[in-house]
């Protein structure tokens, strides 16, 4: 099991440019999340999806975008990047039921300027 | 609405010394706690969780935490430090009753000295 993978690991964008983040678990888990994480800060949630077809806010989604077509891919969209977007992003996913450890990917560093 | 609240973002510790990395969490329901250590440019792993179980939990490299629900803290506590245990914590509440999931701390920046 590669568990959950993230790619791409460093991405450098300019401002206004657009990039997807992708995510993917082999874990087949129903839950997936999206979080970044600022300097000297815990994690902020972005988006989640609780299964394919379904996706939902969490507390910081201005600016971002998910979709879940499949159970293993959870890919997060950024449409007109800005500086305040400069952040490490972390997927992450859990099986309900289970024992609700939240299993998370290695991140990917993001740099608008 | 839950909260958690990590006392000191960097604690700093001789190797072979106690390790106490604090946690105080809000909840108005039963919740679950859990610790995640993130080493340098890496994602979190789970350290241990507390499911309303045993309130002394143990986890992983030896560290243990104990749920107090009468100080709703959670502190995360290791005998003695090795080198290796420097890394940043988190801890962390979830209720489970909102699509799982989880509130994190603002974590704490473990050092340990020589």
């Amino acid at each position: 099991n590669a568990g959950v993978t993230q790619t791409p690991k460093f991405r450098i964008l300019k401002i206004g440019q657009s990039m997807t983040l992708q995510c993917t678990q082999d874990m087949n888990h129903n839950y997936m999340y999206w979080y970044r994480q600022d300097p000297g800060m815990g994690l902020k949630l972005i988006y989640y999806s609780v299964g394919a077809g379904i996706t939902d806010k969490g507390e910081v989604p201005n600016g971002y975008n998910v979709s879940r077509s499949t159970t293993e891919d959870f890919p997060l969209r950024l449409e007109l990047a800005a500086p305040s977007q400069t952040s490490v992003y972390f997927c992450a996913s859990t099986q309900t039921g289970g024992s609700y450890e939240q299993y998370f990917g290695p991140g990917t560093r993001l740099t608008v300027t | 609405a839950q909260s958690v609240t990590q006392l000191g973002s960097h604690v700093s510790v001789s190797e072979g010394a106690l390790v106490l990395l604090r946690c105080n969490y809000s909840s108005s329901v039963p919740p679950y706690l859990f610790w995640y250590v993130q080493y340098p440019n890496q994602g979190l792993q789970l350290l241990l969780k507390y499911t309303s179980a045993a309130t002394l939990v143990k986890g992983i490299n030896g560290f243990e935490a104990e749920f107090k629900k009468s100080e709703t803290s959670f502190h995360l506590t290791k005998p003695s430090a090795h080198m290796s245990d420097a890394a940043e914590y988190f801890c962390a509440v979830s209720d489970y009753s909102s699509a799982s999931k989880i509130i994190f701390g603002s974590g704490t920046r473990l050092s340990i000295r020589p």
